[in-house]
């Protein structure tokens, strides 16, 4: 069936470093793809999206990258902060079928040390 | 604060009885989805809604779960009989219609079963 997983359950960086965060999807047909930030007691928040047409998109300090030929996009976030320490869910869609319902992995803990 | 909300916030009841959840989107979004998660767990997808029309149902979603959005506005979630399996955080999310449309999650009811 359709599955998105990511490579690590948990990741702890120093303030300051760089973080990275994989995502493989099985799906070849999902073509929109969506990273979430969820802290504790808080629904997912939107941080970026790209879609299949795409390699890479930037954001305010995040990049996520996407590889259609080995099926695994990232999640970079530049200068880590505290405020950063959350989940982070990345989800696949086929953006014109399936209505746009988003298929989540498990997530990555984030932990950022001061 | 024009997001996505719901009511209530947190809610414990013993097992057998009903609770309904409200789920109020962004006022533009003609879709409006409901997820279910678990702890530890990526949200799972249980129905949607293209404005008063629900569109789809997950097998997750048993005939104890009932979903309407009754003027294509808010929507509410009922579980009947509800069991210690149902409890969990239950997000609601909302989107633009077309191809690619990011969904913004509400920050959940969660349901506690005793």
């Amino acid at each position: 069936g359709e599955s998105v997983g990511l490579h690590l359950p948990t990741l702890s960086v120093q303030e300051g470093d760089n973080s990275i965060i994989n995502c493989a999807y099985s799906n070849s047909a999902s073509d929109y793809f969506i990273w979430y930030k969820q802290e504790s007691g808080k629904g997912p928040q939107f941080i970026i999206d790209i879609r299949s047409n795409m390699d890479k998109r930037q954001g305010q300090r995040v990049t996520v990258l996407l590889n259609k030929t080995v099926k695994h996009l990232s999640l970079q976030i530049a200068a880590t902060q505290p405020g950063d320490s959350a989940v982070y869910f990345c989800a696949e869609i086929m953006a014109y079928t399936n209505a746009g319902k988003s298929t989540f992995g498990d997530g990555t803990t984030l932990t950022v040390k001061p | 604060d024009t997001g996505v909300s719901q009511d209530p916030r947190h809610k414990i009841t013993k097992r057998g009885q009903n609770v309904t959840f409200r789920c109020d989107p962004i006022s533009e979004h003609n879709r409006l989805y409901w997820y279910r998660q678990t702890l530890g767990q990526g949200p799972e997808f249980l129905t949607y809604f293209q404005n008063e029309a629900q569109l789809e149902k997950s097998r997750l979603l048993s005939d104890r779960f009932s979903a309407e959005r009754p003027k294509g506005s808010f929507s509410t979630l009922e579980i009947q009989r509800t069991e210690q399996g149902d409890s969990a955080m239950y997000l609601c999310a909302s989107s633009s219609t077309g191809g690619g449309q990011p969904q913004h999650f509400g920050d959940g009811t969660r349901l506690s079963i005793l």
